[in-house]
């Protein structure tokens, strides 16, 4: 299995509203990371975790809340979201962090905030 | 941090031709080159790498070229197809990879 899997493929939320994106790989791989793509625009780092443990945040606002339960999962917690938060968040998995690694992406969400 | 610029923004080529994406970076440290393709409402995914300790690397229609000295590398296709339309992101890694803005190509049938 050569896949990560993200869900939803698409949400609209509420300013107040409170939702997760989930992500789910099965490679091995013990580095995750969070992106943010914005149209016509490159991937945008947001999150790295190595080893189950956040290696990078790249002062992204709290009203985003990684978590990484285990090896396999990722998940991004969001609250109070603005509108200028919406964009494809792509999930992605290497082997491991650190050493310049090819990075496997999911299919992203595409989150509309309202 | 690392800084990665890319050129041209939007590449327009007729079937057959070549096409040529040059990026440059900053952080001296990097030492991973990968380029990745993005279809239009699709995930992107590496389609060729390079290591900062190879000069050139290719695969069938795709090569890459990595000038350290200058910090330069460069994507190469040649005898470009209608499927090859897409954008494509230079970036450039080490303990994170950071993306170039990407190039739109367009190949005329």
């Amino acid at each position: 299995d050569t896949e990560v899997t993200q869900t939803p493929k698409h949400l609209v939320m509420g300013m107040t509203n409170k939702k997760s994106l989930k992500c789910e790989q099965h490679m091995g791989h013990r580095a995750m990371y969070w992106y943010k793509q914005k149209a016509k625009k490159p991937p945008e780092l947001m999150f790295v975790y190595s080893y189950e443990k956040l290696s990078i945040n790249e002062s992204v606002p709290s009203r985003f809340s990684p978590e990484c339960p285990n090896s396999s999962l990722l998940n991004l917690h969001l609250h109070a979201l603005q509108p200028e938060d919406s964009a494809l968040y792509l999930c992605a998995s290497s082997q491991v962090s650190g050493y310049g690694e090819k990075l496997f992406f999911g299919s992203g969400t595409q989150l509309s905030v309202l | 941090g690392e800084n990665v610029e890319q050129h041209p923004s939007t590449l327009s080529v007729q079937e057959g031709d070549s096409a040529v994406i040059k990026c440059t970076y900053s952080d001296s440290a990097s030492n991973y080159f990968p380029w990745y393709k993005q279809e239009l409402g699709k995930r992107p995914q590496l389609i060729i790498d390079i290591r900062s300790n190879v000069g050139e690397k290719k695969d069938q229609r795709i090569a890459v070229t990595l000038n350290k000295t200058a910090k330069h590398f460069s994507l190469h296709i040649t005898e470009t197809q209608p499927e090859d339309s897409a954008v494509y992101f230079c970036a450039a890694g080490g303990f994170k990879t950071i993306f170039g803005a990407g190039t739109r190509l367009f190949v005329k049938a």
